[in-house]
């Protein structure tokens, strides 16, 4: 069974300093996985995705993600906070053998201090 | 194009009545999701629809939620009677066939049992 773990319920950087976010995730087959990103009374929007080919990953609003097999992770990045980056992330997995069902972490929420 | 819309976007209902959900996804989208997200977790899936017919229900509580997609477009999502448990956001996501999993999410609907 697929799974995904968050380190970090909450994340708190300085604005203009480097965002970093955690997940690993089990599977028992080759993942394919996301970012998505959701701001208060909003749903959930895509940031980026790992699905085959480069294991580095970039995003919309500057955001990356490295796919590390040998770690089962796919922590997300961005080197520079901006206010406008606090919100909740979550980090999800879906496979062949799940269908196209998506199985989200707990989700982390990044606050950005001025 | 046009985003996956749902409605209402917020409802209060007292336990033991019951409510529905609405989803209309993006034109041309074949499968259709519900996710329940309980505040402070990430969305649990809770019914897949390809076109009008059922792929994954099994974490769908069948004994008080139903769903249907009849004419494999929109969708309804259904609880009776309500729990106080099941206050939650319900967030009803789309994609096409053959899209490397992205799905799109709609807003949500904030349902209160009280």
């Amino acid at each position: 069974a697929q799974s995904v773990t968050q380190l970090g319920s909450h994340v708190s950087v300085s604005e203009g300093a480097l965002v970093l976010l955690r997940c690993n995730y089990s599977s028992s087959v080759p993942p394919y996985l996301f970012w998505y990103v959701q701001y208060p009374n909003q749903g959930l929007q895509l940031l980026l995705k790992y699905t085959t080919g480069a294991t580095l990953v970039k995003g919309i609003n500057g955001f990356e993600a490295e796919f590390k097999k040998s770690e089962t992770s796919f922590h997300l990045t961005k080197p520079s906070a901006h206010m406008s980056d606090a919100a909740e992330y979550f980090c999800a997995v879906s496979d062949l053998s799940g269908g196209n069902k998506l199985v989200f972490g707990a989700g982390t929420i990044l606050r950005v201090k001025s | 194009e046009a985003g996956v819309a749902q409605s209402p976007r917020y409802k209060i209902i007292e336990k033991r009545q019951s409510v529905a959900f609405w989803c209309n996804p993006i034109s041309g989208h074949a499968t259709l999701y519900w996710y329940q997200q309980i505040l402070g977790q990430g969305p649990k899936l809770l019914i897949q629809f390809q076109n009008n017919g059922v792929v994954d229900d099994s974490q769908l509580p069948k004994d008080r939620f139903s769903a249907e997609r009849l004419k494999g477009v929109d969708s309804t999502l259904k609880i009776q009677p309500a729990k106080l448990e099941d206050s939650a956001v319900y967030l009803c996501a789309s994609n096409p066939l053959g899209s490397s999993y992205e799905q799109y999410f709609g807003p949500g609907t904030r349902l209160t049992v009280t």
